[in-house]
């Protein structure tokens, strides 16, 4: 059975700090998306990663791909208010199937 | 573009009662799933659909739960008899088929219906 695990799993913080967020399995991914999720809204994805080692940029977030293609990291640089949220990885798992992490509650502080 | 729409958005019910959750997709996406997502956790997929057949209900509890697509458009999904533990937002989301059109494998998720079975 796949599993997405991720840590921390809440993390709060002062605006302007930097954390990480990761995601790991013990199964090998083709692929991995990253989704950030507000109060009260649906998953709105962020990235997907599919190369093993591979980082992505977005503005502020940095997105890496573990070489063995079972884990997963994300960087925020300089966090703000507005990065608040359930962030969640996810990785296919099937014809067009997903399977989602645990999530990281993340809260910003002014 | 419209969004994916669901409703209602909020539904409080009582144990043992039914309730149905409505889904319209982003216009031309073939496949539609329906998730719950208990408070604070990821969200776990019910059901999948492919136009109007279904893919995979592995998690969907059939004693309980229901869910058609007709038309191959719109969805419903439907519990009877409620249980304490059904209590979740329920997440439709849908995606065009990989490859059509340059499409990679995004899911548009909804707002979510949030239900609280009391």
């Amino acid at each position: 059975t796949q599993l997405l695990e991720q840590s921390p799993q809440f993390l709060s913080i002062q605006e302007g700090e930097n954390l990480t967020v990761y995601c790991n399995s013990s199964s090998v991914f083709s692929s991995l998306q990253w989704y950030r999720q507000e109060p009260g809204e649906g998953p709105v994805l962020l990235v997907t990663v599919v190369t093993g080692g591979e980082v992505k940029k977005l503005k502020r977030l940095t997105f890496q791909f573990g070489d063995a293609r079972k884990d997963s990291s994300l960087h925020i640089t300089a966090a703000q208010p507005g990065d608040t949220g359930l962030y969640l990885c996810a990785g296919p798992s099937g014809t067009y199937k997903y399977i989602f992490g645990t999530g990281t509650r993340l809260k910003v502080l002014a | 573009e419209a969004g994916v729409a669901q409703s209602p958005r909020y539904k409080i019910i009582e144990k043992r009662q039914s309730v149905a959750f409505w889904c319209n997709p982003i216009s031309g996406h073939a496949t539609l799933y329906w998730y719950q997502q208990i408070l604070g956790q990821g969200p776990k997929l019910l059901i999948q659909f492919q136009n109007n057949g279904v893919v995979d209900d592995s998690q969907l509890p059939k004693d309980r739960f229901s869910a058609e697509r007709l038309k191959g458009v719109d969805s419903t999904l439907k519990i009877q008899p409620a249980k304490l533990e059904d209590s979740a937002v329920y997440l439709c989301a849908s995606s065009v088929i990989p490859g059509l059109a340059g499409e990679t494998e995004t899911q548009y998720f909804g707002p979510g219906t949030r239900l609280l079975v009391l």
